[in-house]
């Protein structure tokens, strides 16, 4: 089974804070992904990473950004936490292109941080 | 650009009865995948069911099936003999299936709410 962590469940920080949510990742998965879930909105894509020290904008990239140094590991950094931030954020892993060339496409979840920016 | 539609925020059903959600996708591609992912409270966000859309045959886990309609753009998700257990938020995803395709994202709905009454 494929297991996808976040360093923490619940975290509170303060306006101006800079802070880091990491998820891991332990199947070889080529691709990973950070999403904030908030009410009413859905999942909107923040960052994508789809190789080590690769990243793409998603569709809400502002007042963030990324790092991917190892495979395994896909970190999120607020530069400077705002209130509006405040909401879950959610890792999420794909095997990214198979041997045949085709596109594999499963996503696998992890279980979300409750980011509160104080 | 690609886009997922569910159009009920909320849906309640009785125990042991048959629920459908509904989910309408926008695109211009021939090739790609549909999901549904059920994200229960509090806890891990997993793959209900896929359908790949060269297949005219409506995927099927055990009390889940869906009715897709290619024509009408259209992924139904039933839920047959409704249990507690099937308490959660659902979302339907799209993903395109295009060979080399970098972007790698997935495009969710907003979400629908299913309540379960005992």
């Amino acid at each position: 089974d494929v297991k996808v962590t976040q360093s923490s469940r619940y975290l509170v920080k303060r306006t101006g804070e800079k802070v880091f949510l990491e998820c891991v990742q332990d199947m070889d998965h080529e691709n990973m992904f950070w999403y904030r879930q908030d009410p009413g909105l859905g999942l909107r894509l923040i960052y994508f990473s789809y190789d080590v020290k690769m990243k793409e904008k998603g569709d809400i990239p502002e007042g963030y950004s990324v790092s991917r140094e190892k495979k395994e590991r896909f970190s999120l950094i607020l530069e400077s936490a705002s209130t509006n931030q405040t909401s879950m954020y959610l890792c999420a892993t794909n095997p990214g292109l198979a041997g045949y060339g085709l596109a594999t496409d499963t996503q696998y979840f992890g279980p979300g941080t409750r980011l509160t920016v104080l | 650009a690609q886009t997922v539609t569910q159009s009920q925020p909320e849906m309640s059903v009785q125990e042991a009865e048959t629920v459908t959600l509904s989910c309408t996708y926008d695109t211009s591609e021939s090739d790609y995948y549909l999901f549904w992912y059920k994200q229960p409270p509090s806890r891990q966000m997993i793959l209900v069911i896929r359908q790949e859309a060269y297949k005219q045959q409506n995927a099927t886990e055990n009390r889940f099936s869906v009715n897709f309609q290619k024509a009408a753009k259209s992924f139904s998700l039933k839920i047959s003999d409704s249990q507690l257990g099937d308490a959660a938020m659902y979302f339907c995803a799209y993903r395109s299936a295009l060979f080399m395709n970098r972007d790698d994202k997935i495009i969710f709905g907003k979400g629908t709410r299913l309540h379960i009454l005992p």
